[in-house]
């Protein structure tokens, strides 16, 4: 057990559709940063928050869209839902910001399927 | 951009066999090398890693060395273990700045009695 909670486990949903995906960093993390896993795109980094703020940015959709709050728990927004976007969404978290330095520990995923 | 290249899965081996998983990169500079681990039904974890050229990272039997000649960080146990069948990562991070973690596609093992 990383220590990182994600929410829900499973979720199916409708294309149009919105929903939200909750993670609870480990205690004593600032880092909070979240991944899409698909079979054809492999695991890819969406974004990062430190410390309630965005740090970095990577291939994510206008459509989805993450924050941190002040308890440092973070969510990720994905609107307008394709058939496309049905994937894995992993959440890790880490105490700094920096990634060679700050090792990053993973949640055990939100599995999302759109129909 | 940068990028990680792993050899396509699946593998699959008998117990006491030696594994070999091969990873390459493209990247400007000196990247830290990581391979993270994907148990059935769970997230990653970090397995080792290798933070400049010619470190060797190592844990639970695995182990892998960063060669800068030849941008590879191949990963390698002597005698694997059942419990060693996952999905395992090869992965990339720039020293400098705030740049995320680049993953290769994964390759499956899967190890038989």
């Amino acid at each position: 057990d990383s220590g990182v909670t994600q929410t829900p486990k499973h979720l199916i949903t409708a294309t149009g559709q919105r929903v939200t995906l909750r993670c609870s960093p480990r205690s004593g993390d600032l880092s909070v940063y979240w991944y899409q896993q698909s079979l054809d795109q492999g695991l890819q980094f969406l974004i990062q928050y430190y410390n309630g703020e965005e740090r970095a940015k990577g291939n994510i959709l206008e459509r989805f869209s993450a924050q941190q709050f002040p308890d440092l728990h973070s969510e990720l927004n994905l609107s307008s839902l394709e058939l496309g976007d049905s994937a894995l969404y992993f959440c890790a978290s880490s105490v700094g910001h920096q990634t060679p330095t700050s090792e990053q520990y993973f949640g055990p995923g939100t599995r999302l399927t759109v129909t | 951009g940068d990028s990680v290249t792993q050899m396509e899965g699946p593998v699959t081996l008998s117990e006491e066999a030696f594994l070999t998983i091969n990873c390459t990169y493209t990247a400007t500079g000196y990247p830290s090398l990581f391979w993270y681990v994907q148990y059935p039904g769970e997230g990653l974890q970090l397995l080792l890693k290798a933070t400049k050229a010619d470190d060797k990272g190592s844990n639970k039997g695995f182990e892998a060395t960063y060669r800068k000649e030849t941008t590879s960080f191949h990963l390698e146990k002597g005698s694997v273990q059942v419990s060693d069948s996952a999905v395992y990562f090869c992965a990339l991070a720039q020293n400098s700045g705030n740049t995320p973690l680049v993953f290769g596609k994964g390759t499956r093992l899967s190890v038989i009695a």
